[in-house]
């Protein structure tokens, strides 16, 4: 079945570390996204990216990194600049292009925490 | 401000009951709009969407939404609750800025059906 898959389930964070979460479509999905939920708040959009090789920052870029080396997979680290990590990751994917009107398919998410 | 609201942080029903969840936007131009579902450590799943026409939309798992566009509102119904349903509930707003599809999320709503 075609979906989207997130890495590991479960992460925790020492102090100054770098930890990178997975996300891996095969749903040939042009764009995705990863959002930061956390409880009350919503989803909140970190990056996204249109195509391979493209990516840019969204309301909470600060504090990570991301790349799409390959259409499917749209890592994302949380480095050691973001001060309060702790959090649900979520990865999605659209393949709506320029077109507004699709919805974003979900992959299972990441919860981050801290030791 | 481009924004989504709802305004019940939390919603109780008895099973077999309506439940209504309330979603209200402010946005620019004609909105499409989409209500998520997400279960206990899990991905956003897409329940149904509005884009144009009738404004009573239908979706999954016996859910179904009214657009009211004087009222700026997409209310999520349905007319029997089942205790399965319990969950939270996102409602978004879909906006084509800056080159790219965002959704713009509201801050969940919990519902809780008891038997």
């Amino acid at each position: 079945d075609g979906g989207i898959t997130q890495s590991p389930k479960y992460l925790f964070r020492k102090e100054g570390q770098n930890v990178t979460l997975s996300c891996e479509q095969n749903l040939n999905h042009d764009a995705m996204y990863w959002y930061r939920q956390d409880p009350g708040q919503g989803l909140r959009l970190i990056y996204y990216s249109q195509i391979v090789n493209d990516f840019q920052k969204g309301d909470i870029a600060e504090g990570y990194s991301v790349s799409r080396e390959k259409k499917e997979s749209f890592p994302l680290t949380v480095t050691s600049a973001q001060k309060n990590p702790t959090a649900f990751y979520l990865c999605a994917s659209t393949g709506a292009g320029l077109m507004n009107n699709q919805p974003q398919h979900f992959g299972d998410g990441t919860r981050l925490s801290i030791l | 401000a481009q924004s989504v609201a709802q305004p019940e942080d939390q919603v109780k029903v008895a099973e077999g009951n309506p439940l209504t969840v309330k979603c209200t936007y402010s946005v620019s131009g004609n909105p499409y709009l989409f209500w998520y579902v997400q279960y206990p450590n899990r991905g956003l799943q897409f329940l149904l969407k509005y884009i144009t026409g009738d404004n009573l939309v239908k979706g999954s798992y016996g859910f179904e939404a009214e657009f009211n566009k004087s009222q700026t509102s997409f209310h999520l119904k349905k007319p029997s609750a089942l205790v399965s349903d319990s969950a939270l509930y996102f409602c978004a707003v879909s906006l084509f800025s800056g080159g790219y599809n965002k959704l713009i999320f509201g801050a969940g709503t919990r519902l809780a059906v008891h038997p």
